[in-house]
C-alpha cells in the first residue's frame, strides 16, 4: 500500500463548479504539501500545511492530523485550472527532507 | 534569477549508452534532490544531497550516480542506461532552513530505446 493516496484519480468538472481532492496519508509527517502540475510538466508549489486550512485565492486545503487527511478544494472552477494536482508529505524524522509523492489527480474542467 | 534549470529537456538514448543530466540553481540551496516520474506513480527519490561534496541514496538508486562537487550543481549519471531508466526526471532544491517548500526544475523526459 502507498504511503500516499490521492482520489480520485481523475476529475472532470464544468466550469463553476466546486471540486475537491482527497488526500490520505499513513505514516507520521511533518508537513504535507499540495503541488500542481500543467501540461508541459513543471511543478509549482501550491500549499505547505502542518496543521488546520490555507486560502490563496480559490484555492483551499484543509489537513486533519489526527485523521491523516487532506483535501484541496477548488471554488468556482476555470478551465485553466485544468492540471495534475499532487499531495505529497515529508515524513517526520527524516534528515534527507525529501517528499513521498502520491500518484496526483487529473483534473480537466471544461467550458 | 532562473531558479532550478535542467539540460537537456529531452533526450533518447540506446540501451547502453551513458549521460549525464544537470540540474543547476542560483538560489544557494543546501538540499538538492533528483525525481524520477513515471505514469500511475508519484514521483520517486532517486537520490539527493545535503550540501556539497554530499550525496545519498533515496528509494530507487540502482542504475544511477549522483556527484554534487559545486553547491549550484547536481549530476545524475547513467552508465548504462536501460528500457527502464525512461521516464521524466525532475530535480529540485530545499534551502534547509525553517521551510519546507522545495522548488522544481522543468524536468528532462528520457527515452532509452
Amino acid at each position: 500500500k502507498n504511503e500516499v493516496e490521492q482520489s480520485p484519480q481523475n476529475l472532470t468538472a464544468q466550469e463553476g463548479e466546486f471540486i475537491t481532492i482527497n488526500c490520505s496519508y499513513s505514516v507520521g509527517i511533518s508537513a504535507l504539501h499540495w503541488l500542481q502540475q500543467h501540461p508541459g510538466g513543471g511543478i509549482v508549489s501550491l500549499f505547505m500545511l502542518s496543521s488546520g486550512k490555507k486560502k490563496h485565492g480559490r484555492l483551499i486545503a484543509t489537513i486533519n492530523i489526527q485523521e491523516k487527511h487532506s483535501s484541496l478544494h477548488i471554488t468556482a472552477s476555470h478551465p485553466r485550472d485544468s492540471a495534475v494536482y499532487i499531495c505529497a508529505v515529508r515524513i517526520h524524522n527524516t534528515g534527507r527532507r525529501a517528499l513521498t509523492f502520491g500518484s496526483g489527480t487529473r483534473l480537466q474542467v471544461q467550458p | 534569477n532562473a531558479g532550478v534549470t535542467q539540460t537537456p529537456k529531452f533526450r533518447v538514448l540506446k540501451t547502453g549508452q551513458s549521460m549525464t543530466l544537470l540540474c543547476a540553481q542560483d538560489m544557494n540551496h543546501e538540499y538538492m534532490y533528483w525525481y524520477r516520474q513515471d505514469p500511475g506513480m508519484g514521483l520517486r527519490l532517486i537520490h539527493y544531497s545535503v550540501g556539497e561534496g554530499t550525496t545519498a541514496k533515496g528509494e530507487v538508486p540502482d542504475g544511477y550516480n549522483v556527484s554534487r562537487l559545486k553547491k549550484q550543481n547536481f549530476l545524475l549519471g547513467l552508465e548504462s542506461a536501460a528500457p527502464s531508466q525512461t521516464s521524466v526526471y525532475f530535480c529540485a532544491t530545499l534551502r534547509g532552513k525553517g521551510t519546507d517548500t522545495q522548488y522544481f526544475g522543468p524536468g528532462t523526459r528520457l527515452t532509452v530505446l
